[in-house]
């Protein structure tokens, strides 16, 4: 069964960089597909972060490109997020996901909130 | 960026109604429309993807229809277990933006 669990400071001070990771279990990224970030802010609408896969190439919500960075690690089945210069608009429950046929996202992480504040 | 609107925002059923949610894109996706269900404090369950087709495991109550700009998710004999918040997702082009979200709410 594919699972993914995500990590990393829940507190992150404003201009800083916010860093997560998500860890997959029962399914090796080297095997293919795309694996994603989402984020959600409180009591708000999900927005689609970005994408990468095994071989590294990237797909980048263009609102967030210019401070987002997303890697993959596949010697310890893991893929990260480093969102520079955050702000309180930042702050949200951060979710990892694993995106299957159609494109969609067939299994989430179970999310984590980062709240930025001095 | 392709924006998503779905109708209405939220609405109040009862238990065995059919229910019907709308999804329209800013421009054509053909049938890269996905639609997800939330329930509070947890993350989002695929419930069909590619417009019509049903995620394993989930119950055949839910469909999707629809194609081009308008999509559309039906419940046909609504459960208490379905009372969330549906969001729809368009796959065609980066990013894969979400809608606003439908609430189903317990008349």
């Amino acid at each position: 069964q594919v699972q993914l669990q995500e990590s990393g400071p829940g507190l992150v001070k404003p201009s800083e960089t916010l860093s997560l990771t998500c860890t997959v279990s029962g399914f090796s990224i080297s095997s293919g597909y795309y694996w994603g970030w989402i984020r959600q802010p409180p009591g708000k609408e999900l927005e689609w972060i970005g994408t990468i896969y095994q071989s590294g190439t990237t797909y980048y919500n263009p609102s967030l490109k210019s401070r987002l960075t997303i890697s993959v690690d596949t010697s310890k089945n893991q893929f990260s997020l480093k969102l520079k210069s955050v702000t309180p608009a930042d702050a949200a429950v951060y979710y990892c996901a694993k995106q299957g046929d159609g494109r969609a996202l067939e299994y989430w992480g179970q999310g984590t909130l980062v709240s930025v504040s001095s | 960026d392709i924006q998503m609107t779905q109708s209405p925002s939220s609405l109040s059923a009862s238990v065995g109604d059919r229910v019907t949610i709308t999804c329209r894109a800013s421009q054509s996706i053909t049938n890269y429309l996905n639609w997800y269900q939330q329930k509070p404090g947890k993350a989002p369950n695929l419930l069909i993807f590619a417009t019509s087709t049903l995620q394993s495991g989930v119950p055949s109550r839910f469909s999707g229809s629809g194609s081009g700009t308008d999509f559309t998710l039906t419940i046909s004999s609504l459960q208490p277990e379905d009372f969330a918040t549906y969001y729809c997702q368009q796959s065609f082009s980066t990013p894969h933006t979400f809608g606003q979200g439908t609430k189903v709410e317990i008349k």
